[in-house]
Formats: structure tokens, sequence, C-alpha cells
């Protein structure tokens, strides 16, 4: 049964730079949050997904973006790359409807130098 | 002020020793309650949820009280293998709304 797969497990990017990241869910979830999560802090929602569509939106600026396939599957965009944007990002995938639970990936960790 | 708080610890503690967590709510609203689990440098697992009535798993007890926006988990027999940060998590919407994540508060088990 696969998981919540995320790519890549690491990456280093340069200040200003952009990354994407990708999720793909597990099998019969079709709703993908992603997560950033700093060194020492607990992990802090960044948006939520659901057919195609952003469908909630935390506290993150513009340089966020994100994107659902028609496969259910995920990228996190991040733009003009901040020192501060350095954490581990982690992927929880779901089924829309009432509490079925969420599976979170391992997630993927950006260092920005 | 933060939605979730918890003590970020560290609690350490000895093989078999009980030990509590607590955690408070800011959003009176909130629907649902869980602890996660969250090994170093890996991805938080859901302990277990938390239920009015209280509920427990194991060597595990989760406590809500709504009025108090307050939740409790209690560890009984420590093992080594407990040593984690543990997450208090609440969710305003059920399965179309945000994780809300407390800052966790580590253990380490010492034997």
């Amino acid at each position: 049964d696969a998981g919540v797969t995320q790519s890549p497990t690491h990456l280093i990017k340069t200040r200003g730079q952009q990354v994407t990241l990708r999720c793909s869910p597990k099998s019969g979830h079709d709703t993908v949050s992603w997560y950033q999560q700093a060194l020492g802090q607990g992990p802090q929602f960044i948006f939520q997904y659901y057919e195609e569509e952003e469908r909630q939106r935390g506290n993150f600026p513009d340089r966020f973006s994100g994107h659902q396939f028609p496969n259910y599957s995920s990228e996190l965009n991040v733009n003009a790359l901040l020192l501060g944007d350095s954490a581990l990002y982690l992927c929880a995938s779901s089924l829309n409807g009432p509490d079925y639970g969420y599976t979170f990936g391992s997630g993927t960790r950006l260092t920005v130098v | 002020r933060k939605e979730v708080e918890q003590d970020p610890g560290p609690f350490n503690v000895p093989e078999g020793a009980t030990v509590a967590f607590n955690c408070t709510y800011s959003n009176s609203a909130s629907q649902s309650f869980f602890w996660y689990r969250q090994d170093c440098r890996k991805e938080p697992k859901l302990l277990m949820s938390v239920y009015s009535s209280g509920n427990e798993d194991g060597r595990f007890t989760a406590q809500l009280n709504r009025a108090s926006q307050y939740i409790s988990l209690l560890i009984r027999d420590s093992k080594l293998s407990d040593s984690a940060t543990y997450l208090c998590v609440v969710n305003n919407r059920g399965n179309t709304g945000k994780l809300i994540f407390g800052q966790g508060t580590t253990l380490q088990v010492k034997p």
C-alpha cells in the first residue's frame, strides 16, 4: 500500500532561486495539504488542494503557490527563496469528507543558502 | 497568542515512569483533536484521536476538556522507544480543514 510520496527528499537552493516540490497522495485520497515545519516548531499549514483548486490557505505570502493535477498529485512552488524558507516541507493527503484522517509523507528538507 | 500551546520541555524521565503532557487551544469552535508523534527528522504520525469522554490505547490515555479548552496525554510505564516529540493538534473543519499544530513537547526516556 503506497503511502504519501514526496520528492526530492533533500534540496539545497540559493537565495532568490525558485523551487518545486512534489507530492503523490496515498492511493484513494483526493485532497492534498502542504505544511512547513521550521526547526523546533510544529508544522504550519500552507494550503490545501481539492478538485485541482486551492481550497484553504494559511498565512503564507504569494511566493508560495501550488497546483493539483487530475491524478490528485500536487506541487508546491516557492519563488524568490529566502533564508527563512529553510524548513521541512510536509505533504499530507486525505479523503474529502468526515474525519477519515490524514497521512503524511516523509517530507522534503529544503536548505536555502 | 498561538492557537495551540504546549510546553516544549524537554521532559526527561526514567524508564517505567508516568508522564503527562498538556495542551491548550484558543478556538472554542474546534471540532477534532489529536496527538501526533514525531521522531527526529521524520514525519508526524497519528498517535491517537482525543474524545470528550476520554480514550485509552494501551499505555496511552488522552483527555479533552472542552470547557477549559485543554487536552492532555498520559503515558504510563514509559519505554525507551517512547522518546519522541509529541504534537498536540486541532482541526476546526473536519477533513476540509487545516490541522493546527502545537510546537510539540519533547520526551526523552532514559534507562
